[in-house]
C-alpha cells in the first residue's frame, strides 16, 4: 500500500513564526502536491513538484514556499505565518507525470495560527 | 478551462436509502474523473476513477459512478446507505496541459446518514 505521512496532525503557531510542514511518501512517486482545505472551498493547490528540486506554483502560492531535496520528501514552508493561513493542509503524491494517475493523500495537518 | 461543480453541499439520507451525489464537469477534452471520500479528521481516499474505459465505474464500499458525456456528469451512487458512509465526498477532474495533470476539485458534499 502507498503510504503518505505528514509530520504533525495538529500544530499551533503564533503569527510571524516560520512553519515547516513535512510530507514523506514511500512509493518512489515522481509527483508530490500540497493543498489547503477550507470549509466550503474544497481543496486548493498551493504547490506541486514533479521531480527533485523542481517546483511549480499552484492556484494559491502566495505566502508559501516549498522544498524538495529528496524524491520522497516534500516540505511546505510558511515564512511568516498569518492567521489567514489557519487551515487543514494535505499532502499528496502520484506515480508519474501522465494524466490519470491516482493521487494518494496523507492524513493532513490541521494548523492553527494565533 | 476545466472545472467541477458538485450540486448540494449537504445531503442527508436514511440508512438503507439510495445515495446520489451529483457532479458535473466542464472540459474541452475527454476528462479523467475521480471521486474521493474524506472521513472525519482523515485525509482523502480514492473511491473510484474514470479513465475512458467503461462508462460505469465500480469503486470501493459499494459505490459506483456513471460517466455521461452528453450530460457532462459523473454522479456517484450507492443503492443502500450505511452509517459508516457518513463523510465528505469530493469529485475531481484532471487538468490537461503543462501542469502535469493536476486535479481540480469540487467544493465537496457532506453526506449524513440517519438511523
Amino acid at each position: 500500500d502507498v503510504k503518505v505521512t505528514q509530520s504533525s496532525r495538529y500544530l499551533v503557531k503564533r503569527t510571524g513564526e516560520k512553519v515547516f510542514l513535512e510530507c514523506v511518501q514511500d512509493m518512489d512517486h515522481e509527483n508530490m502536491f500540497w493543498y489547503r482545505q477550507d470549509p466550503g472551498l474544497g481543496l486548493r493547490l498551493i504547490y506541486f513538484s514533479y521531480d527533485v528540486k523542481m517546483k511549480e506554483k499552484g492556484d494559491i502560492p502566495e505566502g508559501y514556499s516549498v522544498s524538495r531535496e529528496k524524491k520522497e520528501r516534500f516540505s511546505l514552508i510558511l515564512e511568516s505565518a498569518s492567521t489567514n493561513q489557519t487551515s487543514m493542509y494535505l499532502c499528496a503524491s502520484s506515480l508519474r507525470r501522465g494524466a490519470g494517475d491516482t493521487q494518494y493523500f496523507g492524513p493532513g495537518t490541521r494548523l492553527t495560527v494565533l | 478551462a476545466q472545472s467541477v461543480t458538485q450540486l448540494g453541499s449537504h445531503v442527508s439520507v436514511s440508512e438503507g436509502a439510495l445515495v446520489l451525489l451529483r457532479c458535473n464537469y466542464s472540459s474541452s477534452v475527454p476528462p479523467y474523473l475521480f471521486w474521493y471520500v474524506q472521513y472525519p479528521n482523515q485525509g482523502l481516499q480514492l473511491l473510484l476513477k474514470y479513465t475512458s474505459a467503461a462508462t460505469l465505474v465500480k469503486g470501493i464500499n459499494g459505490f459506483e459512478a456513471e460517466f455521461k458525456k452528453s450530460e457532462t456528469s459523473f454522479h456517484l451512487t450507492k443503492p443502500s446507505a450505511h452509517m459508516r458512509d457518513a463523510a465528505e465526498y469530493f469529485c475531481a477532474v484532471i487538468l490537461y496541459g503543462g501542469s502535469q495533470g493536476n486535479l481540480i476539485f469540487g467544493k465537496g458534499t457532506k453526506l449524513s446518514v440517519k438511523p
